[in-house]
């Protein structure tokens, strides 16, 4: 069965330091999304990306942060410059559609911002 | 405001008892409500929608829009039901999905 894969599955960077999270989605798939979570707390939306463009985006998703889809498999998420409160585990969805469809999961990547 | 609460961090029970895992939720439209389920070392995955009205596992969830509430429920528990349980709901129209904060579900044997 097809999977979202994403990779590291553990970054450690330090403070002030750029972090590139990759995902790939599954194949046949046209939206893809960003969520969080912080150790303890609950999962956040963070950006909606459709026709290689966001579609919406989150109070959290700040200047700081940037996704981009470079050659039409992959899908990354940047980190400009990470802050302590920037650890948290970052998921990759990817549906067919958005309403009523189904998103599928990567199993995240875990940073650590030291 | 947009919101799901689930109101149990923790729901402990026996082996062959009933399970509710409470959902309420905080929507100004016509909700689209989905139950994900989190198992040990896997991903998030899909467990149900309210809008295929099917049963998975043994798992059924009822939109009640009077209460505005998506209450998971399964008659007999199975220990491979322990598992971390999130209610969530699409806002929008761009697919966001707006998650609670998630239900331990833990199956004694």
């Amino acid at each position: 069965e097809p999977e979202v894969t994403q990779t590291p599955s553990h970054q450690v960077t330090q403070m002030g330091q750029e972090v590139i999270l990759r995902c790939v989605p599954i194949s046949n798939h046209l939206y893809f999304y960003w969520y969080r979570q912080i150790l303890g707390q609950k999962v956040e939306f963070l950006v909606s990306f459709y026709n290689n463009e966001i579609s919406e985006k989150s109070e959290i998703f700040d200047d700081q942060f940037s996704v981009e889809r470079p050659d039409g498999s992959n899908f990354t998420l940047k980190i400009r410059s990470t802050k302590l409160e920037d650890s948290a585990m970052y998921f990759c969805a990817s549906s067919t559609g958005t309403i009523k469809n189904i998103q599928y999961f990567g199993a995240g990547t875990r940073l650590s911002v030291l | 405001a947009q919101r799901v609460t689930q109101p149990e961090k923790l729901l402990s029970v026996f082996k062959g008892a009933p399970v509710e895992l409470k959902c309420n939720y905080s929507y100004s439209g016509s909700p689209e409500l989905f139950w994900y389920v989190q198992y040990s070392r896997q991903r998030l995955q899909l467990l149900l929608r309210h809008i295929s009205r099917e049963s998975i596992k043994g798992f059924t969830a009822d939109l009640n829009k009077g209460e505005t509430s998506f209450h998971l429920k399964k008659p007999f528990a199975q220990e491979e039901d322990s598992a971390m349980y999130y209610c969530a709901l699409i806002a929008g129209n761009t697919g966001k999905l707006i998650f609670g904060q998630g239900t331990t579900l833990q199956v004694k044997p």
